[in-house]
């Protein structure tokens, strides 16, 4: 079975663009989810998506935004970017209540 | 915001000692489980414990559970230098959310 694949894998993104990244998740996976991890706040929630809905969402300004497809893949999109954006992007996938398998990650770096 | 907690934030070991990271934790959980972080990469899932398991094991790791302190601690036994990495606790709680602690920096001594 195929893992969790993110693309990009790197990103290099001037102040004030847009980034979309994406995910897809293990075949037969729903749900997914979005984290932001940084040296300084961890791994932070981004949001949840089960089935083309955002079931639950993080403290995370409106710039954060994403969808999940019918065939269950995800994109995350964050606009007007800032130098805080700075971050490894991790997407997860999981069937309800169990493990979550994740990606290796979309390292964005905002210059 | 983190409302796991993992303690110590960093733990330095020779190989071949044992090595327990602490997990404490907020609100009632379905389920808490450990994650392996190696440097930048994805995580890996290592175990789950249901709130109604006290003990488990997995190869060289065990977890314990004590829902009354609301705490867990993963001891790796017999550790290698491939373990050096960072080890998260999550929980899972109702609402699709995995709540995740800060981390706990494991570095394995040759």
């Amino acid at each position: 079975k195929a893992g969790v694949t993110q693309t990009p894998r790197y990103l290099i993104k001037t102040r004030g663009q847009q980034v979309t990244l994406s995910c897809s998740p293990i075949s037969g996976h729903r749900s997914v989810s979005w984290y932001q991890q940084t040296p300084g706040q961890g791994l932070q929630f981004l949001f949840e998506y089960f089935s083309e809905t955002q079931r639950n969402k993080g403290n995370f300004p409106g710039r954060f935004s994403g969808r999940q497809f019918s065939n269950s893949r995800s994109e995350m999109n964050v606009s007007t970017l800032e130098l805080g954006d700075s971050a490894l992007y991790l997407c997860a996938s999981s069937s309800q209540n169990t493990e979550a398998f994740f990606g290796q990650g979309t390292r964005l770096t905002v210059v | 915001s983190q409302q796991g907690e993992e303690d110590p934030q960093a733990l330095s070991i020779q190989e071949g000692e044992n090595a327990t990271m602490n997990c404490s934790y907020k609100t009632s959980i379905n389920n808490l489980q450990w994650y392996r972080q190696n440097s930048g990469r994805g995580l890996v899932h290592l175990i789950l414990i249901r709130s109604n398991e006290r003990e488990k094991h997995s190869g060289r790791l065990r977890v314990t559970l004590d829902t009354s302190k609301k705490s867990s601690s993963l001891l790796i036994t017999a550790s290698r230098a491939a373990d050096t990495a960072s080890y998260f606790c999550a929980t899972d709680k109702s609402n699709y959310q995995l709540i995740w602690g800060a981390g706990t920096k494991l570095i394995i001594k040759p």
